[in-house]
C-alpha cells in the first residue's frame, strides 16, 4: 500500500532552522505537498514540489528526490508560532484529485 | 485566496441521533469536496470523496450508510452521521480543490467539527 512516515516530533529553539523529513512508499504520484496545521485548526498548504529539486517560499523551503522516495521541509528563523503539526502529502496517479497524507510531525519551538 | 466554511465547529450530541456538517466554498465553485476524520496526534485520514450531482466515493472500510454525504450544489457538501455513537467522537475536515486547476493539488480546508457523541 501507499505510506508516507515522518518523525512524530520534532522539537527544536527559537530562530533555529528544522528539517522535518518525509520517506515514501508510493506506486507513482504528481507531486509532494506540506500543510501545516496547529491544534484544533485546519490545515494549510505550506509547499509544492512536482518535481526534484528544492522549493522556496519565505523562510519555508520544501525538497524532493524520486528517486530516494524522500522529501523534507525546511524551516528557517523558527518563530513560537510555528509550532504546530505539519503533513507531507501526495496525489497519487490515478486516484483523481484525492490527497493522501503523511504520519505527521508535531514541531515544538522553545525559547 | 479559496474560503472553505464549515459549520458547526463543535457538537455535542446523544447516542443514537444524527448530525449533520456542513461544508460550503465561499469564493469559489468546488466540483470536488473531500472528507477527512483526524483523531488526536494523528494524521488526516480520507473518509470520502464527496462529488457534485453524484454519488459520493468512499475509501475503503467507511460505512455508507453511516456517514452520509451529499453535494447538492457546487458550492456545498455536507456529511451526515447517522445514528451516532461514542466511537464516532472526532474531528471531521473538509476540504475543496483550489482553482485554478491546475499541476498542483492545492486543497483548502475547513476548520473542522469537533462531534462528541455522548
Amino acid at each position: 500500500g501507499q505510506s508516507l512516515e515522518q518523525p512524530s516530533e520534532v522539537t527544536a529553539v527559537e530562530g533555529a532552522i528544522v528539517q522535518i523529513n518525509c520517506t515514501y512508499q508510493t506506486s507513482g504520484f504528481y507531486g509532494l505537498s506540506w500543510y501545516q496545521q496547529h491544534d484544533g485548526g485546519a490545515p494549510t498548504f505550506l509547499s509544492y514540489n512536482a518535481l526534484d529539486g528544492l522549493e522556496e517560499t519565505g523562510r519555508f523551503s520544501s525538497f524532493l528526490s524520486r528517486s530516494d522516495s524522500y522529501g523534507y521541509l525546511l524551516l528557517q528563523e523558527l518563530q513560537m508560532k510555528d509550532s504546530a503539526s505539519y503533513f507531507c502529502a501526495v496525489g497519487l496517479t490515478g486516484g483523481g484529485n484525492k490527497l493522501t497524507f503523511g504520519t505527521g510531525t508535531q514541531l515544538k519551538v522553545e525559547l | 485566496g479559496a474560503v472553505v466554511s464549515q459549520h458547526p465547529s463543535w457538537v455535542i450530541c446523544k447516542s443514537g441521533t444524527s448530525v449533520k456538517i456542513e461544508c460550503r466554498s465561499l469564493d469559489f465553485q468546488a466540483t470536488t469536496m473531500f472528507w477527512y476524520r483526524q483523531f488526536p496526534k494523528q494524521s488526516l485520514m480520507l473518509m470520502a470523496t464527496s462529488n457534485e450531482g453524484s454519488k459520493a466515493t468512499y475509501e475503503q472500510g467507511v460505512e455508507k450508510d453511516k456517514f452520509l454525504i451529499n453535494h447538492a450544489s457546487l458550492t456545498l457538501s455536507t456529511l451526515t452521521v447517522t445514528s451516532a455513537h461514542p466511537e464516532d467522537s472526532s474531528f471531521y475536515i473538509c476540504s475543496a480543490r483550489g482553482l485554478p486547476l491546475g499541476a498542483k493539488n492545492i486543497q483548502y480546508f475547513g476548520a473542522g467539527t469537533r462531534l462528541s457523541v455522548l
